[in-house]
């Protein structure tokens, strides 16, 4: 069965510096699909990212952007020029194919300090 | 933008009653979805429902579960006999994806409904 680890249960960085959430996953697959979730306190589920493991590319939106390692099985999260509204749980997502679905690491809890 | 809504937000049940979870997912997805977050825990899958039937549920997803689309626009979970650990965030999920459509839709959340249960 597919597995997701993020290892750390909790981050805090300075506003306008940069982090990295780490995220490994075990699959035997060639072909998925792997997302970042943001949860802020209000809990709700919000898509921050996604990469194809087709895709050599690493995906960005905006301030976030992915380091995808397919070898590795590694998928880390890097956020630049953290804000306030960034503080929130993150969880990083895998799923075998469309329509799959998804299986959800621990997640971390980031923190931003003003 | 499209949204998928939950309802209620909030629901307090005595252990061993019924209740029916709610949720409406975009109107042009295909495939639906519950999931459940336990206070301080991670997201757990419970099933995914394509084409009128269940495609896949999970260990958790037992005989005391059920999900059905009672009509076009809404997508049911319900629990038959409550227990104390059914206590969690219920989140419903839509997504437009095609089994080998490799355009990697996401899965769409709604705002979760609170189950707390007495």
């Amino acid at each position: 069965a597919q597995t997701v680890t993020q290892s750390q249960p909790e981050m805090s960085v300075q506003e306008a510096e940069t982090v990295t959430l780490s995220c490994t996953y075990d699959t035997s697959e060639s072909d998925y699909y792997l997302f970042w979730y943001k949860q802020p306190p209000s809990r709700q589920m919000i898509l921050v990212i996604r990469q194809e493991a087709y895709k050599q590319q690493n995906a960005t939106e905006n301030r976030f952007s992915v380091n995808f390692q397919k070898a590795a099985k590694s998928f880390s999260l890097k956020i630049s020029d953290s804000q306030l509204g960034d503080a929130a749980m993150y969880f990083c997502a895998y799923r075998r194919s469309p329509a799959q679905k998804l299986v959800f690491g621990q997640g971390t809890r980031l923190t931003i300090n003003p | 933008e499209p949204e998928v809504t939950q309802t209620p937000s909030h629901q307090v049940t005595q252990m061993g009653q019924e209740v029916i979870l709610r949720c409406v997912p975009i109107s042009n997805h295909l495939y639906f979805y519950w999931y459940r977050q336990i206070l301080g825990q991670k997201v757990e899958f419970l099933v995914s429902f394509y084409n009128n039937e269940i495609s896949e549920k999970s260990e958790i997803f037992d005989d005391q579960f059920s999900v059905e689309r009672p009509d076009g626009s809404n997508f049911t979970l319900k629990i038959r006999s409550t227990k104390l650990e059914d206590s969690a965030m219920y989140f419903c999920a839509s997504s437009e994806d095609e089994e080998g459509d490799r355009s990697n839709q996401p899965q769409h959340f709604g705002d979760g409904t609170r189950l707390s249960i007495l």
